[in-house]
């Protein structure tokens, strides 16, 4: 089944540093590519979204994502770390045909001052 | 416009009780899912339910059920509570549901805590 692989649950980075959220999918291409960010006590809230129709997609909060079909990955990057960032990040995925989300299990993002 | 809503917000039950949960989608929205959020699981799918009729159903036992209302408020219940239930509970709507990839909008979740 599709699913998708975050690679490392914590990652600290300091202030000002780059941003580098590692997501893998499994087997074909699937249609949609997601990445939701969790603060504490609240919901998901989506910050971008893969659809096919642009390798490179920006989201919201300078957020951006490359989808790299020969890596099978999804990288979330952010040039630029700022205090604010600090939360879960989940990638997710909807494969081909399919009808229910699958979500990695979560990196948790540390900003150190 | 108003987000989605989720009561009660926390909520703490015995085992062998049930619990019913409730939520609010978006105005528009037609499309409700509901996840469990665990440390040890992660993420899973329950279910979702479109336009009043159950769409999709992940892999949970019978013990989860759900319903909508013609309003698109959507309503989990959880029967005979186990200490393994206790989580937070998600809901999220979209327009058109998950099958068509649009966003979905989730709310603050259900902390359910099960003694």
């Amino acid at each position: 089944a599709q699913s998708v692989t975050q690679l490392g649950s914590h990652v600290s980075v300091s202030e000002g540093a780059l941003v580098l959220l590692r997501c893998n999918y499994s087997s074909s291409v699937p249609p949609y590519l997601f990445w939701y960010v969790q603060y504490p006590n609240q919901g998901l809230q989506l910050l971008l979204k893969y659809t096919s129709a642009a390798t490179l997609v920006k989201g919201i909060n300078g957020f951006e994502a490359e989808f790299k079909k020969s890596e099978t990955s999804f990288h979330l990057t952010k040039p630029s770390a700022h205090m604010s960032d600090a939360a879960e990040y989940f990638c997710a995925v909807i494969r081909n045909g399919g009808n229910q989300f699958y979500f990695g299990t979560g990196t948790s993002l540390t900003v150190i001052p | 416009k108003a987000g989605v809503t989720q009561t009660p917000r926390y909520l703490i039950k015995t085992r062998g009780q049930q619990v019913t949960l409730s939520c609010s989608p978006i105005s528009g929205h037609r499309s409700v899912s509901w996840y469990q959020q665990t440390p040890g699981q992660g993420l899973q799918f329950l279910f979702e339910y479109f336009s009043e009729t159950q769409r999709n159903k992940g892999n949970f036992p019978g013990r989860f059920s759900g319903r909508q209302f013609s309003n698109s408020r959507s309503e989990m219940n959880v029967s005979t509570l186990e200490l393994g239930d206790s989580a937070l509970y998600l809901c999220a709507s979209s327009l058109g549901g998950v099958q068509t990839g649009d966003e979905q909008f989730f709310g603050p979740g259900t902390r359910l805590t099960v003694l």
